[in-house]
């Protein structure tokens, strides 16, 4: 099945400043991939998601890349600000039923 | 307002006894699922439907039940079985047709055994 791994599990970035996370799957045969975030003592947000015929997805001050041939996709997050800090989850579709397969997380901080 | 809700929001329960998770949904989304959150361990799937009157196991489904009697609830009962239990507890759904789209997640609950 499908397995997904997520890097860095910790990001301190300066306001203002780009924050990148990257993660990696097994199955090639995944079409689909969200990102979210989920702040403190609240469920997971979807914030930008990905689909397979597709190289690169923008909105506002996020993005997301695909490269399907190395089986990685990447969260971007530019000009940084105090309301990014949470946690940010990938996931993968397993194949399979439609289940999303999920990082580990990347808990992003941002400092003033 | 449509989305999922989850109650209670934090649960304390004595060890060796029984607790019903409540999860429901107005979206009229046909597949529910139910993820356990440990720190630093990200999100594990405990069971999923696709549809009324049938589910699957996740990876952890050890000591847990759901049931799906109606398309809208999915309770998830965590019961003495279950060696470790303390967890925050998310229930999440999507439409599954014509094709898988993308999951909505609750607010969670967090349980405590004491």
């Amino acid at each position: 099945g499908e397995n997904v791994e997520q890097h860095p599990s910790t990001l301190s970035v300066q306001e203002g400043d780009s924050a990148v996370i990257k993660c990696t799957y097994s199955d090639s045969a995944s079409n689909y991939f969200p990102w979210y975030k989920q702040e403190l003592g609240k469920g997971p947000q979807l914030i930008i998601d990905i689909r397979s015929n597709v190289g690169e997805k923008k909105d506002q001050r996020i993005a997301v890349t695909l490269n399907k041939t190395a089986k990685h996709f990447s969260l971007h997050i530019t000009e940084s600000q105090p309301e990014d800090w949470a946690v940010y989850f990938c996931a993968a579709r397993d194949n399979q039923g439609g289940k999303l397969i999920f990082g580990q997380g990347t808990e992003l901080s941002v400092k003033p | 307002d449509g989305g999922i809700t989850q109650s209670p929001k934090y649960l304390f329960r004595k060890e060796g006894q029984n607790v019903t998770l409540s999860c429901e949904q107005n979206l009229n989304h046909d597949a529910m699922y139910w993820y356990r959150q440990d720190p630093g361990q990200g999100l594990r799937l405990i069971y999923y439907s696709q549809i009324v009157n049938d589910f699957q196991k996740g990876d952890i489904a050890e000591g847990y039940s759901v049931s799906r009697e109606k398309k809208e609830s999915f309770p998830l009962t965590v019961t003495s079985a279950q060696k470790n239990p303390t967890a925050f507890y998310l229930c999440a759904s999507s439409s599954q047709f014509p094709f898988p789209v993308e999951q909505f997640f609750g607010p969670g609950t967090r349980l405590t055994v004491l």
